[in-house]
């Protein structure tokens, strides 16, 4: 049972643009959300991260947004470049020592 | 980078035979996990350590077992492995569990044939 869902498996967005990365979650008792990146053979890199009491966090090019009533969180690239290509993971934890992660959607920017 | 190694970073093993991948961290971090990474399924904890001999199983646990004897290895074994365990497996460390990133390793891939 997927606690946290990536529904859009990849995404293709024009550099310059903004991307938008979508993740919802089934567990109320999360209440820190993060976003990681992953390039080909590489391990996943720290992006973004909000705690359950904001509803946004922004750092440079990258804002994430909470909705906890709709249980939905969401990463904007503005603006997109090239280099943000690669795979984002939305991830959870809370009340446990459990960091539970989604299944990813690859993010394509094309000149 | 954190200091967290993976070893060995390919294997190739056959049906049936135990294995053993090492995460090795220098950082002195308490919180120590297992992943692993399939296509559709993204990120799955397998086990996680909070401490010296403390550890929990995560969301697919069947079939490994772990073991933290030393605060900065983190062992995990497949007993006798399948070929649905053929994946790429990711070490990750935190300090802390809630509200604190993880860090993670390069990923060990293995084949089981």
């Amino acid at each position: 049972d997927q606690q946290v869902k990536q529904n859009s498996p990849s995404l293709s967005v024009q550099e310059g643009r903004i991307s938008i990365l979508n993740c919802d979650y089934t567990n109320s008792m999360f209440d820190y959300f993060l976003w990681y990146k992953k390039y080909p053979a590489e391990g996943p890199t720290f992006l973004i991260s909000i705690s359950s009491i904001k509803d946004k966090n922004e750092d440079g090019r990258f804002t994430v947004f909470l909705n906890k009533s709709a249980k939905h969180l969401s990463l904007h690239i503005v603006p997109s470049q090239p280099g943000d290509s690669a795979v984002y993971f939305c991830a959870a934890s809370g009340h446990t020592d459990k960091l539970i992660f989604g299944t990813g959607t690859r993010l394509q920017v094309f000149p | 980078d954190a200091g967290i190694t993976q070893s060995p970073r390919h294997k190739v093993t056959e049906t049936g035979t135990p294995v053993t991948l090492r995460c090795h961290q220098t950082e002195n971090h308490r919180y120590m996990y297992w992943y692993r990474q399939d296509p559709g399924h993204g990120l799955r904890l397998i086990h996680y350590s909070y401490g010296v001999k403390d550890t929990d199983k995560g969301e697919v646990s069947d079939g490994y077992s772990v073991s933290r004897s030393k605060t900065e290895d983190f062992l995990l074994t497949l007993e006798s492995a399948t070929s649905s365990q053929t994946s790429v497996y990711f070490c990750a460390i935190s300090e802390g569990s809630v509200g604190t990133e993880a860090f993670f390793g390069q990923g060990t891939r293995l084949t089981v044939v």
